[in-house]
């Protein structure tokens, strides 16, 4: 089966500082999202992204956070100046259509650590 | 918006002994219903879903689910869990109304298969 693909697997930065995380979705797939766990919470949707655009964001997708498809492979999720509470699990996805019942595959996630 | 309950935060079991999960959502609307895994160290792999029709709904490794619309419930159930079913269970809805596709989560059911 198709996989998409996360890396870092772990990130560590300074409070403050910018990290980009990176995601390469599944090869012909048109839709990708953005999801976030803090540790003992739930998965929480950030954002989703159609045809270079935001599609839908949550109230947690503040300025602080922006994403890219800088290529025609990978798509990135950038926090321009993190913060404590930033610290989570952050997992990419895809899916061919944006559907409500449309599958997303899901990747295997980047721990990020903001000290 | 919709939300996602999950009641059991851990559960243990002995190999051979059946299991259900349960998950309550909260919505207005109509939703389409999921149920995701993840196995230590993998990403996030869809178990089974519901859109409409048979209640009942089957899906990989031996797991079904029954979506009882009167009780607002899609719990995941299984009739005899073995040691490599060791992962987090996660229950997910989003709406069907429109074509927001973002995923609602539930916070997640840790299931330890003892041999």
């Amino acid at each position: 089966e198709p996989e998409v693909t996360q890396t870092p697997s772990h990130q560590v930065t300074q409070m403050g500082q910018e990290v980009i995380l990176r995601c390469v979705p599944i090869s012909n797939h048109l839709y990708f999202y953005w999801y976030r766990q803090i540790l003992g919470q739930k998965v929480e949707f950030l954002v989703s992204f159609y045809n270079n655009e935001i599609s839908e964001k949550s109230e947690i997708f503040d300025d602080q956070f922006s994403v890219e498809r800088p290529d025609g492979s990978n798509f990135t999720l950038k926090i321009r100046s993190t913060k404590l509470e930033d610290s989570a699990m952050y997992f990419c996805a895809s899916s061919e259509v944006m559907t409500s019942g449309s599958r997303q595959f899901f990747g295997p996630g980047t721990r990020l650590t903001v000290l | 918006a919709q939300s996602v309950s999950q009641h059991n935060h851990h559960v243990i079991l002995s190999e051979a002994a059946s299991l259900e999960l349960g998950c309550n959502y909260s919505y207005g609307g109509t939703v389409n219903l999921f149920w995701y895994v993840q196995y230590p160290g993998q990403h996030l792999q869809l178990l089974l879903k519901y859109f409409s029709g048979d209640p009942l709904v089957k899906g990989i490794k031996g797991f079904e689910a029954e979506f009882i619309k009167s009780k607002f419930s899609f719990n995941l159930r299984k009739p005899s869990v073995q040691w490599s079913d060791t992962a987090e269970y996660f229950c997910a809805v989003n709406a069907r109304d429109g074509t927001a596709s973002k995923l609602t989560f539930g916070t997640g059911t840790r299931l330890q298969v003892t041999l």
